[in-house]
């Protein structure tokens, strides 16, 4: 009854590479998110999709591309992974967009670039 | 600029010693200030929601207050399972959540 579901959990790759994380959440929320937590513990929204639509796109390289093939379900694509991509990634998701509604997070991907 | 600053960096205590940690924030219009609790290799794990300066909210050993630059999390009489990184968010007018660096707490039994 996992509410939001991230794969893999842990990824180790070659410089270079391509990969991708997926997320899923049963919780019927309309809004999902992909957030970047590096070691020093600092949470940064990367993107966020409100039913399919991307509607927050910070400051983040072109290699990472998100793609919502349904409101459940938000994937995240990394090209040429660089060094310091290595980081904690978390999807978390929402009922909507509006004030106050609470994020609810998937366990994280561990991803480290060799 | 929205800012959040969480201190202090971490903190240990006693197993049955009450403190408070605090989190300070300037944001354009504040729709909600969230604490969450966060385990070590786990995501976030939501706690409270607060949403006007005044408002008070309680869980357990666990109490949250809100002013209009600060939020207080009072942890009274904590148990070595109230160990853990407590991350404090505010939501900004654009319904952005900006998220402070977290406080380190470690119960000592």
């Amino acid at each position: 009854d996992t509410a939001v579901s991230q794969t893999p959990k842990y990824l180790v790759t070659q410089m270079g590479n391509d990969k991708s994380i997926k997320c899923e959440q049963n919780l019927g929320h309309d809004t999902m998110y992909w957030y970047k937590q590096d070691s020093k513990k600092f949470l940064k929204i990367m993107f966020s999709y409100n039913n399919k639509e991307l509607i927050i796109n910070e400051t983040v390289p072109n290699r990472f591309s998100p793609k919502s093939p349904d409101k459940a379900h938000l994937n995240l694509h990394i090209n040429s992974l660089e060094l310091g991509d290595s980081a904690v990634y978390f999807c978390a998701s929402s009922q909507d967009m509006t004030g106050g509604k609470t994020q609810y997070f998937g366990p994280g991907t561990r991803l480290l670039v060799l | 600029e929205d800012q959040v600053t969480q201190s202090p960096e971490a903190l240990r205590l006693q197993e049955g010693e009450s403190s408070s940690l605090n989190c300070s924030y300037t944001v354009s219009g504040l729709r909600g200030l969230f604490w969450y609790r966060q385990d070590p290799g786990k995501g976030p794990e939501f706690l409270f929601t607060l949403y006007s300066a005044g408002e008070e909210k309680e869980k357990e050993r666990l109490k949250a207050t809100l002013t209009k630059k600060e939020s207080f999390l009072h942890i009274t009489a904590p148990k070595p399972e109230d160990s853990a990184t407590y991350l404090c968010a505010v939501q900004d007018s654009n319904y952005q959540l900006i998220w402070g660096a977290g406080t380190k707490l470690i119960i000592k039994p």
